[in-house]
């Protein structure tokens, strides 16, 4: 199957930082991925929807402001966590894919002092 | 609007025993229907998937999983796990967009 590679795999920042967590597409374009968050021991949470070339799509409650979404080339989706505070901890996993079927990143884990 | 229901939140179970995980769902277009296994700290690992065709899905590790339409489920099954089978596993639906809905999850923890 395809893949898609997450960097970094893991950050600790300090409460008030921004943090960037990239996903990219290694052997396929993706005109559409999709960011999601899972707090421990839960399901998936969709959290947008990233387009190459316009806007984000945001699920209901969450802040586009806090969660800044690029997608900037078929190959790279970008997730920026503004001024990050503890509650914002937290596994983020983004996907991306063809018709039929979604890969996902191996997930990043944010944890916010 | 597509959603998954997956009955049980943990199903414990001994090593080398048979194991079957619920998902039901609610659509009212045709379905591609999805399981996933999350091990900790990991990404999401597609076990199987059903787009069209045999309603009887094999996929990686021994699992398979049955696409009943008039009973709307996705059940997964193992006829014997191991210990490596502890994880926790996702039922999922493809909508329109590419976009998936999950179930809540599942937790299969194995015992020796």
């Amino acid at each position: 199957g395809a893949v898609v590679s997450q960097h970094p795999s893991r950050v600790i920042c300090k409460s008030g930082t921004s943090v960037k967590i990239e996903c990219r597409s290694l052997d396929f374009q993706a005109t559409t991925m999709f960011w999601y968050r899972q707090f421990p021991k839960k399901s998936l949470m969709l959290m947008a929807t990233s387009n190459e070339g316009s806007k984000a799509t945001y699920e209901q409650g969450v802040e586009k402001d806090k969660f800044l979404i690029n997608h900037a080339s078929l190959t790279l989706s970008t997730l920026t966590v503004t001024s990050a505070h503890p509650e914002d901890s937290s596994f983020y996993i983004c996907s991306g894919g063809t018709n039929n079927e979604q890969f996902f990143g191996p997930g990043t884990r944010l944890t916010v002092l | 609007a597509q959603s998954v229901t997956q009955l049980d939140s943990q199903v414990p179970v001994f090593e080398e025993a048979p194991v079957e995980l619920r998902c039901n769902y609610s659509s009212s277009v045709s379905v591609y229907l999805f399981w996933y296994v999350q091990y900790p700290n990991q990404g999401l690992q597609l076990l199987l998937k059903y787009l069209s065709g045999s309603t009887l899905v094999k996929g990686i590790n021994g699992f398979e999983a049955e696409f009943n339409k008039s009973q709307t489920s996705f059940h997964l099954r193992k006829p014997s796990v191991h210990i490596s089978d502890t994880a926790e596993y996702f039922c999922a639906v493809l909508s329109a967009g590419n976009m998936l809905t999950f179930g809540g999850g599942t937790r299969l923890m194995v015992k020796p």
